[in-house]
C-alpha cells in the first residue's frame, strides 16, 4: 500500500537556523504530496501541496519540491522563528481523491529563543 | 467560507459505555467527509471517508461506525467503548472535486477510563 516516511522524528533548532525536514514516498501511482502542520491541541492546518513532478509547494516561509526521480517532498524552510516549533507531517494523496490522505509519523520540531 | 465543528471538544467516558461525535461543516455543498484518530503523540489514521449523505466507506473500523445524516454532519459512534478508543479524534471535510486536500476541525478529545 502508500505510504510516507519522515526520517526526523524529532528536530530541535535555534531561531534563525535553517530546517530540513525529510519525506520520502511509496505510491503505485502519481499521487498528490502534501505538508500539514499541528500545534499543540489542534487540528492540523494544511501547509500546501504539490501535484507534479519538480513542482514546488510553499507557504509561510516553507517550501518542498516535489521529486518524482527521488519519490521525496523534503520541507524546508531558511530561518525558523520559536513560531514554527510544532509537529510537522507530510502526507499523499492518490487519485482517487476521495480516498482521503495517508500520512507519515509526523516530525516534531521545537524551536528554541 | 466554510466552517467546520465538532463536538464535544472533549470527553471522558467509562469503558463500555456508549460514545457518540459530532461534526458540522457550514458554507460547502456536498463535501466529502472523513474522520481520523490520532493517538496520543501519534500520527493520523484515518477510519472512515464519506462522499454523500447515507454512503460512508471504512478504512479501519477500530470497532467505531459512522454515519451521515445529513449532507453537513458526520458522527462516530460506538456502543462500547475499549480503552484503545482513547485518543485525539479529527474530523476533515475535502471538496467534492479538485481532489485530496483536507481542511480539519479543531478534534474531541476523547479518553476513556
Amino acid at each position: 500500500g502508500d505510504s510516507v516516511t519522515q526520517t526526523e522524528g524529532q528536530v530541535a533548532l535555534s531561531e534563525e537556523d535553517f530546517l530540513t525536514i525529510h519525506c520520502n514516498y511509496s505510491a503505485s501511482g502519481y499521487p498528490a504530496l502534501f505538508w500539514y502542520v499541528q500545534y499543540p491541541g489542534e487540528g492540523p492546518q494544511f501547509l500546501f501541496r504539490a501535484s507534479r513532478d519538480k513542482e514546488k509547494g510553499s507557504s509561510r516561509g516553507f517550501e518542498a519540491t516535489y521529486d518524482k526521480g527521488t519519490t521525496s517532498f523534503h520541507l524546508r524552510k531558511a530561518s525558523v522563528q520559536e513560531s514554527d516549533s510544532a509537529v510537522y507531517y507530510c502526507a499523499l494523496g492518490e487519485n482517487n481523491y476521495a480516498q482521503g490522505l495517508t500520512f507519515g509519523l509526523g516530525t516534531r520540531v521545537s524551536v528554541f529563543p | 467560507a466554510q466552517t467546520i465543528h465538532q463536538w464535544p471538544v472533549a470527553e471522558i467516558k467509562a469503558v463500555g459505555s456508549p460514545l457518540s461525535l459530532g461534526c458540522t461543516i457550514k458554507g460547502k455543498s456536498s463535501p466529502n467527509l472523513y474522520w481520523y484518530w490520532q493517538a496520543t503523540g501519534g500520527t493520523l489514521q484515518q477510519l472512515f471517508y464519506s462522499i454523500t449523505v447515507g454512503q460512508v466507506e471504512s478504512v479501519v473500523q477500530l470497532n467505531l461506525s459512522a454515519s451521515r445524516p445529513k449532507d453537513d454532519q458526520f458522527i462516530l459512534s460506538t456502543e462500547k467503548l475499549l480503552l484503545s478508543h482513547s485518543g485525539f479524534y479529527l474530523c476533515a471535510w475535502s471538496p467534492d472535486r479538485g481532489g485530496n486536500t483536507l481542511y480539519f476541525g479543531e478534534g474531541s478529545r476523547l479518553i476513556v477510563v
